[in-house]
Parts: C-alpha cells; structure tokens; sequence
C-alpha cells in the first residue's frame, strides 16, 4: 500500500538533547513537508522541500534542520535551540503543485 | 503573517443541521483551495478542493463556494452527521516554482455534530 509513514508515534525527549523524526513516502512524490501543529494555531509550516537535495525553510524553521537525500526520505531534527518543542508534527507530500497533500499520522513529541 | 483566515474556531450543529466553515484569504496569486478533515490522533486528509475558475463544487454532502472577487471560499456540510465531528482546516497554494509549493493552512474548525 503506497503512503506517508512516521516513527515514532509518540517519543520523548529531555531538555537539551536533539532528536530526530523519521517521515519515509513511497508514493513517488516530489514534494514533502513538515508542519507543527499546536492547539488553537492550525498547521505551521517547518520546512519544505520540492527536490531531493533541495529545501526551503517555512514560517517557523527555527530551532529545527532537515535533509533530503533521497525521494523518498524527508527526517526533521527537533535541535536544542527550539524553545518549545512539544507538539504534534506531521509529515506530508504531494506530487505536484496544486495537489492534493498527503499526510502521516504524526509523532507526538513531548519534552520531559 | 497570516495568509488564510479561518472562522469560527469552534461550531456545534445539530444532527441533521448545516454546518459552515468560512476562510478569507489575502494573495491573489492563490488558485488552489482544498479542505482537509482530521480526527484526533490522526493526520489530515483531502475533503473536497476548488481551483477559482469554478464558483461552486459539490461531492456529496459537501460543497465549497467560492468568490474571488471578496477572496473568501467556505465549506458547506448538508445533513450533518455525528461522524463528521473532526477539525476541518482550509488551506491554499499557487502555481509556479520555488515558494509557490508552499501549503498554508488556516487556524482549523473544531466541528462538533450532537446527536
């Protein structure tokens, strides 16, 4: 079955550490992305990325870094320096512009 | 900077009533608007999407109407049911390269459809 996969779902993270979320696409899309989603503020774009080797940083890139080595793999690293990092992210990709995004059923990052 | 403005935050329908979800937004370059539904725990999914050489699209109980002309689209859902109680976000994005493969999203609707 084609889709977007995250891992973990849920994962926990102490103050001061990286940590790192795995979104893997088997759709053949170009296009992937990462939102943040908090309570009351909808979906944050984080990064984007519209070719391998290439990305765009969103409305809220700080404080997070991404890569895109392959298609098929977008990982998003939650740095240090982001001050508040607990929240719902969620991968997506979509083929093309101006259709329709697929989404992963997000990790649940919280910091203890 | 807020590109897309969604409103109400929160809606409660009888079942059987009409549910609307009304976004406004501000770049005249954007020519595609989809809504997405999601339910907790979940990621979101496509409802229904419009491009603005239509005024109107409809798949089933579920319809947007669009007016360019005020920059506002809205989702209309008939004969709501129980199980359409999610959060419905409106987004929208562009043609062309570089940025335009931006998504943006609205601030979402939590729906809630009492039985």
């Amino acid at each position: 079955d084609g889709g977007i996969t995250q891992s973990p779902k849920y994962l926990f993270r102490k103050e001061g550490q990286n940590v790192t979320l795995s979104c893997e696409q088997n759709l053949n899309h170009d296009a992937m992305y990462w939102y943040r989603q908090d309570p009351g503020q909808g979906l944050r774009l984080i990064y984007y990325s519209q070719i391998v080797n290439d990305f765009q940083k969103g409305d809220i890139a700080e404080g997070y870094s991404v890569s895109r080595e392959k298609k098929e793999s977008f990982p998003l690293t939650v740095t240090s320096a982001q001050k508040n990092p607990t929240a719902f992210y969620l991968c997506a990709s979509r083929r093309a512009m101006n259709t329709e995004a697929f989404f992963g059923q997000g990790t649940r990052l919280t910091v203890v | 900077q807020q590109q897309v403005k969604q409103s109400p935050q929160s809606l409660i329908v009888q079942k059987g009533g009409i549910s609307i979800i009304n976004c406004a937004y501000e770049n005249t370059a954007f020519d595609y608007f989809p809504w997405y539904q999601q339910f907790p725990g979940k990621g979101p999914a496509l409802l229904i999407a419009i491009r603005p050489d239509v005024s109107e699209k409809k798949e089933g109980r579920f319809t947007i109407s669009f007016n360019k002309s005020a920059k506002q689209f809205s989702l209309h859902i008939m004969d709501s049911q129980p199980g359409d109680s999610a959060t419905y976000f409106c987004a929208a994005s562009r043609r062309g390269g570089g940025s335009n493969y931006k998504l943006t999203f609205g601030k979402g609707t939590l729906l809630t459809v009492n039985p």
